[in-house]
């Protein structure tokens, strides 16, 4: 199985760009999440899902924004990319409500200069 | 909201050493807790969690964790370190009736021979 696909898995953007990291789960799971992780930080929320058409805001929603419209699919737009965005992004899927653990993807290396 | 808090940056065990990752956490009413492992340019793995029951959660690897509640705390554990077990290691907090999972910082363990 697949699991959690992230693409893409390095990506260097000019400030001012925008772009689309991408991420699809094949486990059917109704929650998708974004996280950020940055040195000695942890992982930072950005963004989930709790089903298609349905999304919340996170800890650092500020510059992002997300889509959902299907089970599948759940990704994550960058606009107008700054330095500060410079980090790993992490995309995880995770079954029922609020026992399930989350699946994550492998991760998509973002440098903004 | 929740929050999750690991108190130490490094951790050093001798191989075949017990070990131990702290962590704390601060969530309104009960809460479920995870531990998960990031190996180097990885996405993270679950390792274990506690949901409801019996205080000490046996997970993957030989890896442990005990939940105290009147120390608000979720320690990691092993009784006997191996060189392999060196990574990052993140714990994790869900409230219930919260859809979204806050990460610690992160823990790195080195083990060595």
């Amino acid at each position: 199985n697949a699991g959690v696909t992230q693409t893409p898995k390095f990506r260097i953007l000019k400030i001012g760009q925008s772009m689309t990291l991408q991420c699809t789960q094949d486990m059917n799971h109704n929650y998708m999440y974004w996280y950020r992780q940055d040195p000695g930080m942890g992982l930072k929320l950005i963004y989930y899902s709790v089903g298609a058409g349905i999304t919340d805001k996170g800890e650092v929603p500020n510059g992002y924004n997300v889509s959902r419209s299907t089970t599948e699919d759940f990704p994550l737009r960058l606009e107008l990319a700054a330095p500060s965005q410079t980090s790993v992004y992490f995309c995880a899927s995770s079954q029922g409500s609020y026992t399930g653990e989350l699946f994550f993807g492998e991760g998509s290396r973002l440098t903004v200069l | 909201a929740q929050s999750v808090a690991q108190p130490e940056d490094q951790v050093n065990v001798a191989e075949g050493n017990p070990l131990t990752v702290k962590c704390t956490y601060s969530v309104s009413g009960n809460p479920y807790l995870f531990w998960y492992v990031q190996y180097p340019n990885r996405g993270l793995q679950f390792l274990l969690k506690y949901i409801t029951g019996d205080n000490l959660v046996k997970g993957s690897y030989g890896f442990e964790a005990e939940f105290n509640k009147s120390q608000t705390s979720f320690h990691l554990k092993k009784p006997s370190a191996l060189v392999s077990d060196s990574a990052l290691y993140f714990c994790a907090v869900r409230g219930r009736n919260n859809n979204d999972m806050r990460f610690g910082a992160g823990t790195r363990l080195t083990v060595k021979p």
